[in-house]
């Protein structure tokens, strides 16, 4: 079964506007990571949040982690018509050793 | 470094055939992973090696499913006899330690009809 599911299934936002989107999982996790696919292409890592933490940046990206809740949000501010991709958390369960193991993924289209 | 390179890139086949995938991981890399992706399971991490030696098979899907590391710098996925419900893109993917960020290749779009 899916580890980790993300929330929404397909959001679409206007250039400029931040887009939000959320990953819950089931077990305890070493760590969780966001991956960034475009059409047709692989997947390119964007950020990896440990679970001893609650928040990282990178550029405009914005990652929140809360174990208790066993979820996760990826916040991408000032969103661009170059954003548009399919945006997927992974999981690095716990006794897992280091299986990541992907959620279904958010389409993000971000309309210029 | 070029990234993992993946072969070949589109691969259309008839049922019963054998297909390979080849994938080439980046140097330094210990650790190589095969993913499938569709729409309807989403992306399926079929086997990873550790130091050429496989480690996990608990996803590839049946006997007809084959994976080999003959060196650190080469890996195949084998699919032998075909069916047309392997048609998938498959993905090869390298990491320096487990449970880290994955470097992806670009995929190869396996087609069986």
């Amino acid at each position: 079964s899916q580890q980790g599911e993300e929330d929404p299934q397909a959001l679409s936002i206007q250039e400029g506007e931040n887009a939000t989107m959320n990953c819950s999982y089931k077990t305890s996790i070493n760590n969780l990571q966001w991956y960034r696919q475009n059409s047709g292409r692989g997947l390119v890592h964007l950020i990896l949040i440990r679970s001893n933490e609650r928040e990282k940046h990178s550029g405009r990206l914005r990652v929140t982690l809360d174990t208790s809740k066993k979820s996760s949000s990826l916040l991408i501010t000032a969103s661009r018509a170059a954003d548009t991709a399919s945006y997927f958390c992974a999981t690095d369960a716990k006794g897992n050793t280091g299986k990541l193991i992907f959620g279904q993924g958010t389409t993000l289209q971000v309309k210029p | 470094d070029a990234g993992v390179i993946q072969s070949p890139r589109h691969e259309v086949t008839e049922m019963g055939q054998e297909v390979t995938l080849r994938c080439k991981p980046i140097s330094g890399h210990d650790y190589l992973f095969w993913y499938r992706q569709t729409m309807m399971r989403g992306l399926e991490l079929l086997i990873y090696f550790n130091n050429n030696v496989p480690i996990d098979d608990s996803g590839m899907p049946e006997d007809r499913f084959s994976a080999k590391m003959p060196n650190a710098s080469f890996s195949t996925l084998k699919i032998q006899p075909s069916e047309p419900r392997d048609s998938a893109v498959y993905f090869c993917a390298s990491s320096l330690a487990l449970g880290e960020k994955l470097f992806f290749g670009s995929g190869t779009q396996l087609s069986v009809l």
